[in-house]
């Protein structure tokens, strides 16, 4: 069966600190996979997505930014923290079959504070 | 952007009660999603409806699509206190987006 794991769970950083937030999945191959930061009591709003290795596209301009090294890896970082970017951040994936045609599955999150 | 709009933004209810939230988007789409968030957790995919049809079961849930109205509504029936949770709609804008409406947070009271 496939699995999504995000780490860490809970991070606190200090203004101006860089950041790196990784996501792995098991089980599927080629799989779409996408970073969402979600406001306490909100949305999701989708900051990037992946359809292949070395391809991300952004959703949002801002200093944050996403790589994908490997398939199954899908890495969000930041060399400068602002006071802005303290959420929800949530890693997903989705079978390569067409965004919105299939069912996005999520990793538990982790949950941001800048100080 | 065109985003989705839940509603009731807040449900309380006692165990055992029916729920209904509703749900309405803005664009044309091929199908809508609804997804149960838990407090702290990830997202959990729920069902996905399709443009051509109207209902969709999957247990205690029942969802039905309006695409004259634009509009989705999740029906849980017989409530419990494991309910408890953000339901969330979503649908696809363009060509990758999957958008998120802004949720309801459901409360089942024992």
């Amino acid at each position: 069966s496939q699995t999504i794991h995000q780490w860490p769970a809970t991070l606190v950083q200090p203004v101006g600190s860089p950041l790196s937030l990784e996501c792995t999945v098991e089980g599927t191959s080629n799989p779409n996979l996408y970073w969402y930061r979600q406001a306490a009591g909100r949305g999701l709003q989708l900051l990037f997505y992946s359809v292949g290795i070395g391809q991300i596209s952004s959703e949002v301009p801002q200093n944050l930014s996403a790589s994908r090294p490997q398939d199954r890896q899908f890495i969000l970082s930041s060399k400068k923290l602002l006071l802005s970017d303290s959420g929800f951040y949530l890693c997903a994936w989705s079978t390569g079959q067409g965004v919105g045609n299939q069912p996005q599955h999520f990793g538990d999150g982790t949950r941001l504070s800048i100080l | 952007s065109q985003q989705g709009e839940e509603d009731p933004q807040a449900l309380s209810i006692q165990e055992g009660e029916n729920a209904t939230m509703n749900c309405s988007y803005k664009t044309s789409i091929n199908n809508l999603q609804w997804y149960r968030q838990n407090s702290g957790r990830g997202l959990v995919h729920l069902i996905l409806i399709r443009s051509n049809e109207r209902e969709k079961h999957s247990g205690r849930l029942r969802v039905t699509l309006d695409t004259s109205k634009k509009s989705s509504s999740l029906l849980i029936t017989a409530s419990r206190a494991a309910d408890t949770a953000s339901y969330f709609c979503a649908y696809i804008q363009g060509a990758q987006k999957l958008v998120f409406g802004q949720g309801t947070r459901l409360t089942i009271n024992p």
